[in-house]
């Protein structure tokens, strides 16, 4: 079973609109938290990390995390075509560990 | 230019044969990653290694072998190929282990 879960799958949202990507790590282990995004034909690329309770915000995106339910979410305002592409969540027991697990991802699109 | 630079972009092969895969980061990193990505886009870490330490994902298959010359180069070798590693294999680095680079992968199709 999948250590971490994204939720959902796939989303698709207009240009400008809000897209809310969801996270849950099921190992109490692992609870520092990274965003990645891959666009097709290209590796993934960290979009943020996360290691403490509440808000993170960089530009358009905005990451929450809720340590009690390990539980990490990504928001991006004014979504933009080039966001679409697929998204992963990182979880790791450390903020600096060679051991990181990867979810299983949601494939955003954004429509013009 | 520094990033993480993969070679071949491609490779087509027959099952039983074996194939090596390279890796190498300009970015003076200290540790560098394996993973595989199935036809699912499942992100699975093969590899991690740097100059102290190799760790293996008990999960992979014993044909599955790293290779290191220095900290900058991780290749990977398959010593004979199944239909089930088809996949894109994608090389990382990263520093005491906090955000990743990725090279852009290895397409890997095996007939």
């Amino acid at each position: 079973q999948q250590k971490v879960q994204q939720s959902p799958e796939s989303l698709s949202v207009p240009e400008g609109g809000m897209a809310s990507l969801n996270c849950t790590s099921s190992d109490r282990n692992f609870q520092y938290f990274w965003w990645y995004r891959q666009h097709s034909g290209e590796g993934p690329k960290a979009l943020m990390s996360i290691f403490s309770d509440g808000d993170k915000k960089e530009g358009r995106f905005t990451a929450h995390l809720n340590k009690a339910s390990l539980h990490v979410s990504l928001h991006i305002r004014d979504s933009q075509p080039s966001d679409s592409a697929l998204y992963f969540c990182a979880a790791s027991e450390h903020p600096n560990t060679n051991k990181v697990v990867f979810g299983t991802g949601t494939r955003l699109q954004v429509l013009p | 230019e520094t990033a993480v630079f993969q070679t071949p972009n491609y490779h087509v092969t027959q099952v039983g044969n074996e194939v090596s895969f390279n890796c190498k980061q300009t970015l003076g990193h200290d540790t560098m990653y394996w993973y595989k990505q199935d036809s699912k886009k499942l992100l699975k870490i093969m590899f991690s290694y740097n100059n102290k330490q190799l760790i293996v994902n008990e999960t992979v298959p014993r044909r599955f072998s790293p290779q290191s010359s220095d900290k900058a180069h991780l290749n990977l070798r398959i010593k004979s190929v199944e239909p089930e590693d088809s996949a894109v294999y994608l090389c990382a680095s990263s520093y005491r282990g906090y955000e990743q680079y990725f090279g852009p992968g290895t397409r890997l199709t095996v007939l």
